[in-house]
């Protein structure tokens, strides 16, 4: 079945840095990859997602890039600012309706 | 006004019980399905249900049992209770489509076994 790798696990940047986060999966049927945040207590919430089709995606502050050669994937986020303080994962649907989660990524920005 | 609710919140219980966790969706989507997050925050897919039917069964244990009374609600029973249940049970839904899978989570409900 599919296997997504995530990393890092945690990523310190100043505030005004950018972050990036890596996430590998094994499945080359896997056609849809979510970007999820979910902040301290809270419910994970789509931030940004892209489909293989698709190479590169932005929405201001937030890119993903796709690389469906090398199955790998990334989250860039941009002059980070401490509200995106939080868990990030990603994932990959490998057939109808499923997603398989990375492990995270704990993101902190430091004011 | 919540678009997929949970109850309860929290869930305190004692091992051996019996609990059941409900969810209900207001998207008008067809597809629900039952997440576990443990304490390292990894977010594993339980099971999924298309219009009432189940689709996702990631080798569960048999204690737990969800129920889909009608595509708007999954719940979630948990018999004998143990304490490597102790989890947030995260519920979600998607619309059916080939070219949509966001899924929309509720609150979670956070299961403590003692």
């Amino acid at each position: 079945g599919e296997n997504v790798e995530q990393h890092p696990s945690t990523l310190s940047v100043q505030e005004g840095d950018s972050a990036v986060i890596k996430c590998t999966y094994s499945d080359s049927a896997s056609n849809y990859f979510p970007w999820y945040k979910q902040e301290l207590g809270k419910r994970p919430q789509l931030i940004i997602d892209i489909r293989s089709n698709v190479g590169e995606k932005k929405d201001q502050r937030i890119a993903v890039t796709l690389n469906k050669t090398a199955k790998h994937f990334s989250l860039h986020i941009t002059e980070t600012q401490p509200e995106d303080s939080a868990v990030y994962f990603c994932a990959a649907s490998p057939g109808f309706q499923k997603l398989v989660f990375g492990t995270g990524t704990r993101l902190l920005v430091s004011p | 006004d919540t678009a997929v609710s949970q109850t309860p919140k929290y869930l305190v219980t004692q091992m051996g019980n019996d609990k059941s966790i409900k969810c209900e969706q207001n998207l008008g989507h067809d597809t629900m399905y039952w997440y576990k997050q443990d304490s390292k925050k990894f977010l594993k897919i339980m099971f999924s249900y298309n219009n009432k039917e189940l689709i996702i069964n990631e080798t569960v244990p048999n204690r737990f049992s969800p129920k889909s009374p009608d595509k708007a609600h999954l719940n979630l029973h948990i018999n004998s209770l143990e304490l490597g249940d102790s989890a947030v049970y995260f519920c979600a839904s998607s619309q059916d489509s080939a070219s949509q899978n966001i899924q929309y989570f509720g609150a979670g409900t956070r299961l403590s076994v003692l």
